[in-house]
């Protein structure tokens, strides 16, 4: 079956550390995106993709990195520059460049929750 | 203030009554909206989508996109205790890449 796999689905960090999450998918999808899910205030835009070996800074990426060696696949760093890193994670992807149908639109992994602890 | 404001709830409603659920907005150059439902840890589901004015209906599901007043909204009739979870409003301009601003999601729980 298509989709997008997230893993770990929990993730534990001590203070200081990097942590990696990784996003795949089989969807055939050129765009991807990781989202930041916080109680009450939705889903924020960390980093988005369009193409692979290019990525863009969403409104929050201060503290995060990427990278886009496949198209499968784009992996979200959490470093320790990220102050605040306790969130549920998202990642999504779509096809790009279309507007129309259902499905072109995003569709989402099953989140990975990072608690520093 | 936000692009796009949603009534976090929570919201209990017996099962069997009609639900709605609204988001409005700023941005006028919006022209394609979409909810998405989440089950507690789970990622969002694209459940409706409309582009531009006008209703949509999905079995017990009915969206409605109102431009003039920048109102959404999403109509579920006879709620079952399965819709219990938290509807996030979605919406973006037409062209360039799918960037999606979210509304914060409203938590629905329908009891027996």
């Amino acid at each position: 079956d298509g989709g997008i796999t997230q893993s770990p689905k929990y993730l534990f960090r001590k203070e200081g550390q990097n942590v990696t999450l990784s996003c795949e998918q089989n969807l055939n999808h050129d765009a991807m995106y990781w989202y930041r899910q916080d109680p009450g205030q939705g889903l924020r835009l960390i980093y988005y993709s369009q193409i692979v070996n290019d990525f863009q800074k969403g409104d929050i990426a201060e503290g995060y990195s990427v990278s886009r060696e496949k198209k499968e696949s784009f992996p979200l760093t959490v470093t320790s520059a990220q102050k605040n890193p306790t969130a549920f994670y998202l990642c999504a992807s779509s096809i790009v460049g279309r507007t129309g149908p259902m499905n072109t639109e995003a569709f989402f992994g099953q989140g990975t929750r990072l608690t520093v602890v | 203030q936000k692009e796009v404001e949603q009534d976090p709830g929570p919201l209990s409603v017996p099962e069997g009554a009609i639900v709605s659920l609204n988001c409005t907005y700023s941005n006028s150059a919006f022209q394609y909206f979409m909810w998405y439902r989440q089950y507690s840890r789970k990622g969002p589901e694209l459940l409706m989508y409309t582009y531009s004015s006008g209703n949509k209906e999905d079995g017990r599901f009915t969206a409605q996109v109102d431009k003039s007043s920048k109102y959404i909204s999403l109509f579920i009739r006879d709620s079952q205790p399965s819709d219990s979870a938290t509807y996030l409003c979605a919406m973006r301009v037409s062209g360039g890449y799918n960037k999606l601003i979210f509304g914060a999601g409203t938590r629905l729980a329908v009891h027996p």
